[in-house]
């Protein structure tokens, strides 16, 4: 069966300091992946998205990037935080194929900039 | 452009209570439609979907409508118990393309009392 990982599950990191979040996904191949930022009071956000190895779609200007080094591996970063970055980040794939439009979550980061 | 419009929370209810979350859409065509759950501490996970007109999806004792004509998905359950709490999100996904993101709403926090 597919399962999608997600880590950190929390992190707390100064202004101004690097971020990398990972995120893989196990048994499956070729996903499409997502990462969405749910900050508070402003619902889920989609930030990146990736349909193969190093192609990378960005959804909104921000201060954040994406990178996918490997088929079932998607990784967000920054170079440096801000304030604004905090929120709860969420990795998601589905298949590439098929008509099943299903979004699988991963468990989520809860990033604090302090 | 496409959109979805939830009602605002917190929503507050006692166990058994009647439940109706509102959820209102903008798209061009006809898309699929989404109620996502996130209950505390955790990722989304999928409670039920409809992917054409007048269809019904339903899940756990929630159901939701498909509504052209209104364009709306509303999220129903007839009798809530303390362990539905959590963040419920309406979403929806545009026709075609390989990209297949889910747009959000806002989501809505259900609290339900003893």
């Amino acid at each position: 069966s597919q399962t999608i990982h997600q880590w950190p599950a929390t992190l707390v990191q100064p202004v101004g300091s690097p971020l990398s979040l990972e995120c893989t996904v196990e048994g499956t191949s070729n996903p499409n992946l997502y990462w969405y930022r749910q900050a508070a009071g402003r619902g889920l956000q989609l930030l990146f998205y990736s349909v193969g190895i190093g192609q990378i779609s960005s959804e909104v200007p921000q201060n954040l990037s994406a990178s996918r080094p490997q088929d079932r591996q998607f990784i967000l970063s920054s170079k440096k935080l801000l304030l604004s970055d905090s929120g709860f980040y969420l990795c998601a794939w589905r298949p590439r194929t098929g008509t099943n439009e299903k979004l699988f979550f991963g468990s989520g980061t809860q990033l604090s900039v302090l | 452009g496409n959109s979805v419009t939830q009602m605002e929370g917190p929503v507050t209810l006692s166990e058994e209570a009647f439940l109706t979350i509102n959820c209102t859409y903008t798209a061009t065509g006809y898309p699929s439609l989404f109620w996502y759950v996130q209950y505390p501490g955790e990722g989304l996970q999928l409670l039920l979907k409809a992917t054409k007109a007048d269809d019904k999806g339903s899940n756990k004792g929630f159901e939701a409508t498909y509504r052209k004509e209104t364009t709306s998905f509303h999220l129903e359950k007839g009798s809530v118990q303390v362990s539905d709490s959590a963040v419920y999100f309406c979403a929806l996904s545009p026709r075609g393309g390989a990209t297949n993101k889910l747009i959000f709403g806002t989501g809505t926090l259900l609290a339900v009392q003893p």
